[in-house]
């Protein structure tokens, strides 16, 4: 089975910040997306990546950068954390070839920015 | 633009009863459709997915969805419910062409009641 590995289950960090949120995928898919997760607003696409060192903004990336030097790894950066980017975050992962084959997400990591 | 609407956001259910889940959405062509869920502090899994064919498809955990084209639906059910089916539940469509991305609906808090 495919896994999906986020770094971090909790994440409590200062309003200013400089955040890194981890995630590996270990079955050599191309595509990959981070969503945030709120309550009554499902899941919002933030960034995704077709393929290494490629990325496209989502819906709401304002406050938000991503990295991917590498095909199995995709960070998701904040660059100055603000209170209400307190949220869960959820890293997913996919085969080239479209939706067909569907995603498969990591365990989420719970950001707290205080 | 794709879009998915769960217009319910709770619902409550005695275990053994019947249960559906509602999902709408809107999309030009033939969607390719998902149904994932996501128990407590856990991400989404994949329940089952529709491409084309048969309208009536079986998923994991005894799931089963159907494609109403004609109604722009494809609601969820499962016929005797069990406590450990108590979750979150996620639609979801994508475009059956190209490396586009899933569109998710706002989720369906499931409880089960003894």
């Amino acid at each position: 089975d495919v896994k999906v590995t986020q770094s971090s289950r909790y994440l409590v960090k200062r309003t200013g910040e400089k955040v890194f949120l981890e995630c590996v995928q270990d079955m050599d898919h191309e595509n990959m997306f981070w969503y945030r997760q709120d309550p009554g607003l499902g899941l919002r696409l933030i960034y995704f990546s077709y393929d290494v060192k490629m990325k496209e903004k989502g819906d709401i990336p304002e406050g938000y950068s991503v990295s991917r030097e590498k095909k199995e790894r995709f960070s998701l950066i904040l660059e100055s954390a603000s209170t209400n980017q307190t949220s869960m975050y959820l890293c997913a992962s996919r085969l080239f070839g479209g939706p067909y084959y569907g995603y498969t997400f990591g365990s989420g990591t719970r950001l707290t920015v205080v | 633009a794709q879009s998915v609407t769960q217009p319910d956001i709770h619902i409550t259910v005695s275990e053994g009863a019947s249960l559906e889940l509602r999902c709408n959405y809107s999309y030009g062509a033939t969607p390719y459709l998902f149904w994932y869920v996501q128990s407590p502090g856990q991400g989404l899994q994949l329940l089952l997915k529709y491409f084309s064919g048969d309208t009536l498809v079986q998923g994991i955990k005894g799931f089963e969805a159907e494609f109403k084209r004609s109604q722009s639906s494809f609601n969820l059910r499962k016929p005797s419910v069990h406590w450990s089916d108590a979750a979150e539940y996620f639609c979801a469509v994508g475009p059956n062409f190209g490396n586009e991305k899933l569109t998710f609906g706002t989720g369906t808090r499931l409880t089960i009641i003894p």
